[in-house]
């Protein structure tokens, strides 16, 4: 089925461990988004990437590495997790960034614990 | 630096009657906005847009109005039913300027009693 896919969709984890979560689209949308969910901040930008190999920071990159070596898939990684790093993190992709004509399409969500 | 802010945190309707929630932004650079519905345990999904030429965009029972020269946005479901149930996310862009990322209010979650 098209979509957008994440894994796993719960994590617990230790500080310190790396921890990589995983986000998988179908749609061969050129534009894939990392946001984290907090109480009380609402959806922020991580990272973004515009096309394979190109990728940018949003507004809290901090801690967190990404790459993308193939369209359909964006990784997010946490270096070294600690405790400020438990969220739930949101994976998006859209076909035209965040124009006006292209709604990003999120998937499910994995939800982290950092212990 | 708060740029869209739902001051709302949460809303409580009767099934049938209209449900309003609100958004307001500060930066003059965004040209359109678009609200997102987001269920538990789901990720959120794309509800309605709205382009900073207009004022008024309609979706079956889904509103959204908005405001320039106030910086201010609002969604209108009517009739409210209790499916609306969930938390409503207002986002904003702007295609110049610094303002190309889309930007999200916290949320405003909408329960709608049977």
């Amino acid at each position: 089925d098209a979509g957008i896919t994440q894994s796993p969709r719960y994590k617990i984890t230790e500080t310190g461990r790396q921890v990589t979560l995983m986000c998988h689209q179908t749609w061969s949308h050129s534009y894939m988004f990392w946001y984290r969910q907090d109480l009380g901040h609402g959806l922020r930008l991580i990272y973004y990437s515009a096309a394979a190999d190109i990728t940018d920071k949003g507004e809290v990159p901090d801690g967190y590495v990404v790459s993308r070596s193939k369209t359909e898939n964006f990784p997010l990684t946490l270096e070294s997790a600690t405790r400020s790093q438990t969220s739930v993190y949101f994976c998006a992709s859209s076909s035209g960034g965040w124009s006006y004509n292209s709604p990003l399409h999120f998937g499910n969500g994995t939800r982290l614990t950092v212990t | 630096d708060q740029q869209v802010k739902q001051n709302s945190p949460s809303l409580s309707v009767q099934e049938g009657r209209i449900s309003i929630l609100n958004c307001d932004y500060t930066n003059s650079m965004f040209d359109y906005f678009l609200w997102y519905k987001k269920y538990p345990a789901e990720g959120p999904t794309f509800l309605i847009s709205i382009s900073s030429i207009k004022d008024k965009n309609e979706d079956g029972r889904f509103t959204v109005f908005l405001n320039k020269s106030a910086k201010h946005l609002s969604l209108h479901i009517v009739p409210s039913q209790p499916g609306d149930s969930a938390v409503y996310f207002c986002a904003a862009s702007g295609t110049q300027g610094g303002s190309e990322k889309l930007v999200f209010g916290k949320g405003t979650k909408l329960t709608v009693n049977p």
